[in-house]
């Protein structure tokens, strides 16, 4: 099964305004990873927050990790048309698999 | 800029072809990936590889081999094509284990059409 599940499945918001994606996770990690999905096209690689770490930021990018609850969103501040893409979180369990687990990913579409 | 290359972008293929899916990378990584990926179930771990020579298999990996000849090259055989193998196919690198924090870097991607 997968390790993450993004939430919403999809989030639709206007130029300018936040967008605000949800990914919760079922075992304990060793660190989770943000990707962007430009439409048919491969994974880019956003964000790491490693499981002793709270708060990351990378330019108008934010995520959080809160370990207690097994979950982290990620933040985007000021979102542009440009934005629009699937979003997926992965997570790398301890003493799990030796593997990367992305959930199914959140579709973002920003209207300009 | 570290690149992952895959050998085609579309593929249209018949049913109990042989199918061979290249993947390429040119930063030297030790480890290569290949994924499908399938509306409404995100990406699915088909088969890796932390060394030459060496694989392992993934989460989905009936109807799949691999080839890791050389470092830099991880080929993905779909030895008889079925039409539920009809999929984006994308293959990824990273430097070191996912478990030393690493981020993959994804080739294009290759859709499948198995006819």
């Amino acid at each position: 099964s997968q390790q993450g599940e993004e939430d919403p499945q999809a989030l639709s918001i206007q130029e300018g305004e936040n967008a605000t994606m949800n990914c919760s996770y079922k075992t304990s990690i060793n660190n989770l990873q943000w990707y962007r999905q430009n439409s048919g096209r491969g994974l880019v690689h956003l964000i790491l927050i490693r499981s002793n770490e709270r708060e990351k930021h990378s330019g108008r990018l934010r995520v959080t990790l809160d370990t207690s609850k097994k979950s982290s969103s990620l933040l985007i501040t000021a979102s542009r048309a440009a934005d629009t893409a699937s979003y997926f979180c992965a997570s790398f369990s301890q003493g799990g698999s030796e593997k990367l687990v992305f959930g199914k990913g959140t579709k973002l579409t920003v209207n300009p | 800029d570290v690149k992952v290359t895959q050998s085609s972008r579309y593929l249209v293929k018949r049913t109990g072809e042989k199918v061979f899916l290249e993947c390429v990378q040119d930063m030297d990584h030790e480890n290569m990936f290949w994924y499908r990926q399938d509306p409404g179930l995100g990406l699915r771990l088909i088969y890796f590889s932390y060394d030459v020579k060496m694989k392992e298999k993934g989460d989905i990996p009936e109807g799949y081999s691999v080839s890791r000849e050389k470092k830099e090259r991880f080929s993905l055989i779909l030895e008889s094509a079925s039409t539920n193998q009809t999929s984006m196919y994308l293959c990824a690198s990273t430097l070191r284990p996912p478990w030393q924090g690493y981020e993959q870097f994804f080739g294009p991607g290759t859709r499948l059409t198995v006819l």
